[in-house]
């Protein structure tokens, strides 16, 4: 089945514990993506990956860093997390960047992440 | 920047009744335009999407057509029904140049009553 995974589901840690969260596809994606859901503030992009080893900053890049060695992963580290990087976490993936009808992203689950 | 601006909910309507969600942007050059539906618990999926101007993405009953002249891009539905009780969110994507980043709008709760 094609699909989207993320580990974990849930998550409660404290400030400064550093933590990954990981993201797989088996679709042989060249685009993935991170994302950050929030109320009232919709889904905002922290980095995104245009293939192997090419990565880029969203729009709320801080505090997170995302490595990308192999295609079909695409982690999301926080180096030393915050309070304020207690958000609802969606990885995604696309066949291909750069092309219009190639554009539609699969979503993953979602993690849910507390930071106390 | 690029900006998806989507109009505030929630959204509440009978079962049958008339559905519009506003949907403006801005962006620069020719970015394609999508819309997707969180069901609750659920990550987002595509609903429809249009990659240039005048194209009427269309699915499930919902429509929208990319409108470049007013950077719009509305999701109406005709007939709406309870399942179709969701977040809606409205996005875009512009690449160009080795990049691809991609804007939400903060999404509109609807909820269908029977």
């Amino acid at each position: 089945e094609a699909q989207v995974t993320q580990n974990p589901r849930y998550l409660i840690t404290v400030t400064g514990k550093k933590l990954t969260v990981t993201c797989s596809q088996n679709m042989n994606h060249e685009y993935m993506s991170w994302y950050r859901q929030d109320p009232g503030l919709g889904l905002r992009q922290i980095y995104y990956s245009m293939n192997v080893e090419v990565t880029d900053k969203g729009d709320v890049p801080e505090g997170y860093k995302v490595s990308r060695k192999e295609k079909r992963n695409f982690p999301l580290i926080l180096e030393s997390p915050s309070p304020n990087q207690t958000s609802l976490y969606f990885c995604a993936s696309s066949l291909r960047p750069m092309t219009g009808s190639n554009h539609e992203q699969y979503f993953g689950p979602g993690t849910r992440l507390t930071v106390t | 920047g690029n900006s998806v601006t989507q109009m505030e909910g929630p959204v509440t309507l009978s079962e049958e009744a008339f559905l519009t969600i506003n949907c403006t942007y801005t962006a620069t050059g020719y970015p394609s335009l999508f819309w997707y539906v969180q069901y609750p618990g659920e990550g987002l999926q595509l609903l429809l999407k249009a990659t240039k101007a005048d194209d009427k993405g269309s699915n499930k009953g919902f429509e929208a057509t990319y409108r470049k002249e007013t950077t719009s891009f509305h999701l109406e539905k005709g007939s709406v029904q309870v399942s179709d009780s969701a977040v809606y969110f409205c996005a875009l994507i512009h690449s160009g140049g080795g990049y691809q980043k991609v804007t939400f709008g903060t999404g509109t709760k609807l909820q269908v009553i029977p």
